[in-house]
């Protein structure tokens, strides 16, 4: 069946530090990928998607690149801030099977001023 | 104007009750979902409907049940309820047209006393 797997957090940086999550994928058929953002105490946010191969989503300075050699799809930010705090899933969705998102664990972000 | 709303947004509730979590979207998509996130912010889904359909079922206790009106809501029941549920609950929405471009509701955070 479809997973996804994130490295483990929390990820504690310094503002201005250069942010990756990593975030690595098994899927039947050919998905389409996406990392979304919760802050604190609020609902789920679309960060940015990919739906093919070596497409780069990008949104507020995050981007991410869909790897489909690696089965990868790594988020970065050249220069975290402290507002980028929260915490951030990869997930994955197919045409075939389940069609939902298929969501990681969730990788905490923890920025310090 | 809110696109997906749910109602309501916390809820504490003593174990063996029943309750019901209401959702409504207002962007003319044709398939809804409810999602369950645990205390370890781990996101799966529960169940999803199309046109009134329901699609998908995962392996959830029969004392969830999902009811849908009609094609903008999508409302979750559940009876007797136990000291494992309390999580957050997330409602979403998608169209056919653009299956990977998927709202999600604030979500409802459902404490069980």
């Amino acid at each position: 069946g479809d997973s996804v797997t994130q490295m483990e957090g929390p990820v504690t940086l310094s503002e201005e530090a250069f942010l990756t999550i990593n975030c690595t994928y098994t899927a039947t058929g050919y998905p389409s990928l996406f990392w979304y953002v919760q802050y604190p105490g609020e609902g789920l946010q679309l960060l940015l998607k990919a739906t093919k191969a070596d497409d780069k989503g990008s949104n507020k300075g995050f981007e991410a690149t869909y790897r489909k050699e690696t089965t990868s799809f790594h988020l970065e930010k050249g220069s975290v801030q402290v507002s980028d705090s929260a915490v951030y899933f990869c997930a994955l969705r197919t045409d075939t099977g389940r069609r939902a998102l298929t969501f990681g664990s969730g990788t905490r972000l923890q920025v310090q001023p | 104007d809110t696109a997906v709303s749910q109602t309501p947004k916390y809820l504490v509730t003593q174990m063996g009750n029943d309750k019901s979590i209401k959702c409504e979207q207002n962007l003319g998509h044709d398939t809804m979902y409810w999602y369950k996130q645990d205390s370890k912010k781990f996101l799966k889904i529960m169940f999803s409907y199309n046109n009134k359909e329901l699609i998908i079922n995962e392996t959830v206790p029969n004392r969830f049940s999902p009811k849908s009106p009609d094609k903008a809501h999508l409302n979750l029941h559940i009876n007797s309820l136990e000291l494992g549920d309390s999580a957050v609950y997330f409602c979403a929405s998608s169209h056919r047209r653009d299956r990977n471009t998927i709202y999600f509701g604030e979500g409802s955070w459902l404490t069980v006393v």
